[in-house]
Formats: C-alpha cells, sequence, structure tokens
C-alpha cells in the first residue's frame, strides 16, 4: 500500500528560525514521483517541488532546500531564516509512475501547519 | 493570466439537496481532478478526468458525480447520497498526458462545503 505520513502536525517557529518539516513515504513502485506543495491562508496549493525516484541529490531554491533519501523513505523539507510569510500548511504526496497515472493521483501526507512569528 | 477558477467559495447544502461546484480552466490542460480536504488530513481523490467525456473514480468517489462535456469545465455534484458533505474541495489539473509523466497539479481556490 502506498502512504506518506507526515508526523509533524504543527510547528512554530521564530522569525529567522530554520526549521525541517518531515516527510515519510512507502511505496512498492520502484520509479515514483515525491511532491510538495504549499497551502497559505488563501486556500489553493502552490506547487514548490516535484522529484522523481532516480533522482536523489538534494535540492536548494533560495530559502528552501530538500533532502531525498531512498534509504530511509524520506523526502524532508527545510526553510532557512523562516519569514513570517512561510506561514502555511504543507503537504507532502506521493504519485505512482505508472501507465494511465497522468499525475495527478496523489497519495497526500497528511500536512504541516507552520506558523512563523515575528 | 490563465489558472482554474472555482465557484462559488461558499456554498450550503441543506439535508436531500444536491448541490454542483464549478471549475473552469484556461490551461488547455486534458487533466482535471477534484480533491476533498477535511481538517488535519490531507487531500483525497474524487474523480478524475484525463479527456473530455472521459472520468474516473478516485478513492472516494459514492455519493459524488461528474461530468466533462468540454476540456475547460469539471463540475463536481455533491449529491443526498454523500452523507458527510462538510468540508474544502479542491479542482486541479495537470498539462496533456504524453509530455512529461507525472507533471505537477495547478489548483483551484477551493469551494468550501457546508450543511445547514
Amino acid at each position: 500500500a502506498q502512504k506518506v505520513t507526515q508526523a509533524q502536525t504543527e510547528i512554530s517557529v521564530v522569525e529567522k528560525e530554520d526549521v525541517t518539516l518531515d516527510c515519510v513515504y512507502e511505496t512498492r513502485d520502484t520509479t515514483y514521483y515525491l511532491f510538495w506543495y504549499k497551502q497559505p491562508p488563501s486556500g489553493e496549493l502552490v506547487f514548490l517541488i516535484r522529484r522523481n525516484s532516480f533522482d536523489e541529490q538534494n535540492e536548494i531554491s533560495g530559502r528552501y532546500s530538500w533532502n531525498f533519501q531512498k534509504s530511509t523513505s524520506s523526502f524532508n523539507f527545510t526553510i532557512t531564516a523562516s519569514q513570517v510569510v512561510d506561514s502555511a500548511v504543507y503537504f507532502c504526496a506521493l504519485s505512482e509512475a505508472y501507465v494511465g497515472n497522468q499525475g495527478g493521483k496523489l497519495i497526500f501526507g497528511q500536512g504541516t501547519e507552520l506558523s512563523v512569528k515575528p | 493570466d490563465g489558472g482554474i477558477t472555482q465557484s462559488p467559495k461558499y456554498l450550503f447544502r441543506k439535508e436531500g439537496q444536491n448541490v454542483t461546484l464549478s471549475c473552469e480552466q484556461n490551461l488547455n490542460h486534458d487533466a482535471m481532478y477534484w480533491y476533498r480536504q477535511d481538517p488535519g488530513q490531507g487531500l483525497r481523490l474524487i474523480y478524475y478526468s484525463q479527456i473530455v467525456n472521459d472520468f474516473q473514480k478516485g478513492d472516494i468517489a459514492e455519493g459524488y458525480s461528474v461530468s466533462r462535456e468540454k476540456k475547460e469545465s469539471f463540475p463536481l455534484t455533491v449529491t443526498s447520497a454523500q452523507k458527510n458533505p462538510t468540508a474544502f474541495y479542491l479542482c486541479a489539473s495537470s498539462i496533456p498526458p504524453g509530455i512529461v509523466r507525472n507533471e505537477k497539479l495547478f489548483f483551484g481556490s477551493g469551494t468550501q462545503l457546508s450543511v445547514l
């Protein structure tokens, strides 16, 4: 069975702190994709990153970085020097690469609500 | 600007009533999806459509129905058979199949459905 677990329900930090959001996934497939989405108070989910199972390189985009480790089935997300605008719910998601799945059949984690206080 | 428009933003349903949530996109995407979000939970797939006049059930399709008569539109009807309809509903779309597998989703801003 496929599953995504985000064990941290809520995290609260003070501005400029670094924060890591954990994501652990389960799948029997060898080819799959992992995603992070941000859901600000406006409601719509915003795409942050997509990573396929064959690319274990860590990625950095500005203050955001992602650590993908297949050995531990984890895809963690770190925000460096957090800002109030980072306050949102963050979702990790898994998509399996089988014929007929054009990418929208995502399995989501429960989400982590991040609150960054000034 | 291209994007996905969901309406209304808030919707109330009475007992025994069917209600329809609208989703329109001008991104020229073939695939469209409906997800349901409950407080403290992740999103769950209700229905999806990869092409006009075709759609498939997702993980929680019972009590819902959809149609896909036009590429731009994918309305969701919450029927009276759905006993616990209160949730936040999100519509999404993705680029045409065959170009890039498992590409990202574009989401609308959602509809909050509540039961009176």
